[in-house]
């Protein structure tokens, strides 16, 4: 079973939709949970820290649910510009970061 | 924001030689730098972790005779991938977050080296 598990997609959308991607983890001495993008062919950038009591950055919101090990990311509104692959990922104390295989998001105009 | 760079950015080059992968922290320093790997449509996959100073840690099924890393300062580290072969061909990517203690904060990512052998 892998680490970190996310549905690979790809998700098409029309442009303004709201889409949600799911994570599951297995480490459950994970502490620390991220979302990243990645765009093709490009290194993965930081989207959002995932914080227990859930948290919103514009039209990005992330859930936790530890009892669960269980991530959410929820993109409103979504944008052209949207289009990434979203990478789930989970860091127990100062490891190394470990990542899903990604979740592919196309927006259609 | 903090900025790591890594080169080359692409390198292609012939079954049996040896390509080397350098990964600089611009603005920080860091003890503790990451490799990655990354084939087509599939995770990022951690191969070792680079410590200033000492020999690096793999990861269970990397050989570290054939990746050798050294971090020979607390803003330089360098992959080396000798006598590579065709499934040697991939995304390599190194990350490091500042700090001289490891620490858990953001990790930054260098722009990916992609290696193709033929």
């Amino acid at each position: 079973r892998k680490e970190v598990e996310q549905d690979p997609g790809p998700f098409n959308v029309p442009e303004g939709a709201t889409v949600a991607f799911n994570c599951t983890y297995s480490n459950s001495a994970s502490q620390s949970f991220f979302w990243y993008r990645q765009d093709c062919r490009k290194e993965p950038k930081l989207l959002m820290s995932v914080y227990s009591s859930g948290n919103e950055d514009g039209r990005f919101t992330a859930q936790l649910n530890r009892a669960s090990q269980y991530i959410s990311l929820l993109i409103r509104d979504s944008k052209l510009s949207d289009s990434a692959t979203y990478l789930c990922v989970v860091q127990a104390g100062r490891r190394a970061l470990t990542f899903g295989s990604g979740t592919r998001l196309q927006v259609q105009p | 924001g903090a900025v790591v760079s890594q080169h080359p950015s692409w390198v292609i080059c012939k079954s049996g030689t040896s390509v080397k992968i350098e990964c600089r922290s611009l603005d920080f320093q860091a003890t503790t730098m990451f490799w990655y790997r990354q084939f087509p449509k599939q995770s990022l996959m951690l191969m070792a972790t680079s410590n200033e100073g000492s020999k690096a840690t793999y990861e269970q099924g990397v050989e570290k005779d054939k990746f050798l890393i050294n971090h020979a300062s607390l803003t330089l580290s360098t992959l080396t991938v000798t006598s590579a072969h065709p499934e040697d061909s991939s995304f390599y990517i190194c990350s490091a977050r500042p700090g001289l203690a490891g620490g858990a904060g953001e990790l930054f990512f260098g722009e990916g080296s992609r290696l193709t052998v033929l």
